[in-house]
């Protein structure tokens, strides 16, 4: 079956410019969550939903940052005037029972 | 606030050998999830834990939530060349659907 798309695959802007990065989780999957990887870093979590509602935005670095679900289905991160140190790739996984699948990511670079 | 210590950071190993890594932290974790994330693609899972002392295999891998829910290890025996990659394991803290991720064990394998 599918699993967790993500678009674009890559992004390039000039700082202070709007992004919008598109996830896209196996369909049926409640739980969804956005994590940004920094250049040979781990995984930082920025926000998680349960359905449409996010519990958890605890990770979200700035108020530049947003996102939002349409109830179980897609959801968009919006990072606004962007910054050079956004540049990472962002990473969108989905969860039905705990089991985290993860897309293949956007990678963002900021100039 | 909450960090998974995972080692070793990296390793060289002849194809063949036995490979073995860990994650500990001071935390209590519910679940265990260890990943492997291959350059340019998303983390694609590998093992699940969901009980403390559970030891769990999945092919040529082995992982084991640790009894005092603070650790767990994954091994891999017998390395082929494919086996190169970055292994990342993720701890769910208890009432949260939050996970932690640690920073990532890379493997080389020498053929």
């Amino acid at each position: 079956g599918a699993g967790v798309s993500q678009s674009p695959s890559n992004k390039v802007t000039e700082k202070g410019k709007d992004v919008e990065l598109r996830c896209d989780p196996i369909s049926g999957h409640t739980a969804l969550y956005w994590y940004r990887q920094r250049l040979g870093q781990g995984l930082e979590f920025l926000i998680y939903f349960q359905g449409n509602s996010a519990p958890d935005k605890s990770g979200l670095p700035s108020d530049r940052f947003s996102a939002e679900r349409t109830g179980e289905s897609v959801s968009t991160l919006t990072i606004q005037r962007t910054q050079q140190e956004d540049s990472a790739v962002y990473l969108c996984a989905s969860s039905f029972s705990g089991e985290q699948y993860f897309g293949p990511g956007t990678r963002l670079t900021v100039t | 606030g909450q960090q998974l210590n995972q080692s070793p950071q990296s390793m060289f190993i002849q194809e063949g050998e036995d490979v073995s890594m860990n994650c500990t932290s001071s935390s209590i974790f519910n679940t265990w999830l260890w990943y492997k994330q291959d350059p340019g693609e998303g983390p694609v899972l590998l093992i699940a834990l969901y009980k403390a002392g559970e030891l769990t295999s999945n092919g040529r891998l082995t992982a084991q939530f640790g009894i005092t829910r603070k650790d767990s290890f994954l091994n891999i025996s017998a390395s082929i060349p494919s086996d190169v990659g970055i292994y990342f394991c993720a701890g769910q803290l208890p009432g949260t659907y939050k996970y932690i991720f640690g920073t990532g064990t890379r493997l080389k394998v020498l053929a």
